[in-house]
């Protein structure tokens, strides 16, 4: 069956540390996004990408990098920098940029700094 | 401030009765959609509008785009247990934009 797969689960992480979060799809969609969810808040954007070896920051980019490099994957890396890095994490894909009825979201990734 | 206003933040119900979840922007809406969230989950389209005066339903759930395009209502009648969760509103606020802006999320308890 097709679909987003996002590992793991939960994600714990000492502070100072790099920690890199999964997001594989095989339904062949071009266009991967990465969302952050907060408590009260709606989904913000971190970074995007609408094709391979190539990505755009989202609205809240700092202390975060993601690459490209095959089609079917877009890791992201939540790096020392990000201040409050505490959250839970969504990978969404869609056919191809801006088409979001056919957007096909992850069942998450949430991370805790300890 | 939040960009897209969903109210309310939560909302508590009995099972059977309807109810309304709101989206507001202070900008046009060039397309609006409605999805639902399990806790800890990710996120189920609903629907999507785009036209002014647009409605549209799915089993028991209408959702509805006002004639000037800035605000939108999610109505669900005879609500059962099934509809406990979390709805979210996302919105292009500039059209032809690639991206979305999501509202904060109503939080939909039902209670038997």
């Amino acid at each position: 069956d097709g679909g987003i797969t996002q590992s793991p689960k939960y994600l714990f992480r000492k502070e100072g540390q790099n920690v890199t979060l999964s997001c594989e799809q095989n339904l062949n969609h071009d266009a991967m996004y990465w969302y952050r969810q907060d408590p009260g808040q709606g989904l913000r954007l971190i970074y995007y990408s609408q094709i391979v070896n190539d990505f755009q920051k989202g609205d809240i980019a700092e202390g975060y990098s993601v690459s490209r490099e095959k089609k079917e994957s877009f890791p992201l890396t939540v790096t020392s920098a990000q201040k409050n890095p505490t959250a839970f994490y969504l990978c969404a894909s869609s056919i191809r940029p801006g088409v979001y009825p056919e957007a096909f979201f992850g069942q998450g990734t949430r991370l805790t700094v300890v | 401030s939040q960009e897209l206003e969903q109210s309310p933040q939560s909302l508590i119900v009995q099972e059977g009765k309807n109810l309304t979840i709101n989206c507001t922007s202070s900008k046009t809406l060039y397309g609006l959609y409605w999805y639902k969230q399990k806790y800890g989950e990710g996120l189920i389209f609903l629907m999507m509008l785009q036209k002014g005066g647009e409605e549209k339903s799915h089993e028991k759930i209408t959702a509805k785009l006002d004639e000037k395009k800035q605000q939108s209502s999610l109505h669900i009648t005879a609500s059962q247990p099934s509809h406990a969760g979390i709805y979210l509103c996302g919105a292009e606020l500039i059209q032809g934009a690639q991206k979305l802006v999501f509202g904060q999320g109503t939080r939909l308890t039902i209670n038997p």
